[in-house]
């Protein structure tokens, strides 16, 4: 089945640096990468996510870029700031359990003002 | 509007008592999905149900588990017997169909003393 590993587990930027999250995943038809911001206390909330069709897709501050061929897809956030302090994860389908999504084990994100 | 809404937030059971935690998904949405998650670590997948059939219940981790959804909306997370691992935050997410990005709820905490 899919495994996704996810690095680094720990993250401290400046506010204004740029932070980079890597994940890598082993199914080859895995073909739905989303990734998720998660506060304490709080379930998982959707932040950005890319098909296999495209290599990289935007959204203002955050970005995230697929290469099929090496298997694995990353998190770029921009101009940091305090609120984006939190634990992200990347997930890849399941393939064998229908839909479901397998997750990283998270990276702790801390940005100091 | 109305997110994916768990009942109760927190609950405190002893070892050896049956619990019954509740999700109410996003009105409309079709596909619901049973998650678990420990301490420092990413969602780990449970049951996932299509319409009112559980469609993979592949994650279940013995048969202790239970989860149903009998009208299609509501899902029931059936634990009886309960062990002090069974302790973790139970996260239900929903989505409008299979094909679509997963909405969380906030998850319910689960201490078995």
């Amino acid at each position: 089945g899919e495994n996704v590993e996810q690095h680094p587990s720990t993250l401290s930027v400046q506010e204004g640096d740029s932070a980079v999250i890597k994940c890598t995943y082993s199914d080859s038809a895995s073909n739905y990468f989303p990734w998720y911001k998660q506060e304490l206390g709080k379930g998982p909330q959707l932040i950005i996510d890319i098909r296999s069709n495209v290599g990289e897709k935007k959204d203002q501050r955050i970005a995230v870029t697929l290469n099929k061929t090496a298997k694995h897809f990353s998190l770029h956030i921009t101009e940091t700031q305090p609120e984006d302090s939190a634990v992200y994860f990347c997930a890849a389908p399941s393939n064998q359990a229908g839909t479901a999504l397998i997750f990283g084990k998270g990276t702790t994100l801390s940005v100091s003002s | 509007g109305a997110g994916v809404s768990q009942t109760p937030s927190n609950k405190v059971t002893e070892k050896g008592k049956y619990v019954e935690l509740r999700c109410d998904p996003i009105s409309g949405h079709t596909a619901l999905y049973w998650y678990r998650q420990s301490l420092g670590q990413g969602p780990e997948f449970l049951i996932y149900f299509q319409g009112t059939g559980a469609a993979d219940d592949s994650g279940l981790p013995n048969d202790r588990f239970f989860a149903v959804r009998p009208e299609g909306s509501v899902s029931t997370l059936k634990i009886q017997r309960t062990e002090r691992g069974d302790s973790a935050v139970y996260l239900c997410a929903s989505s409008p169909s299979n094909d679509s990005p997963l909405h969380f709820g906030n998850g319910t905490r689960l201490t078995v003393t």
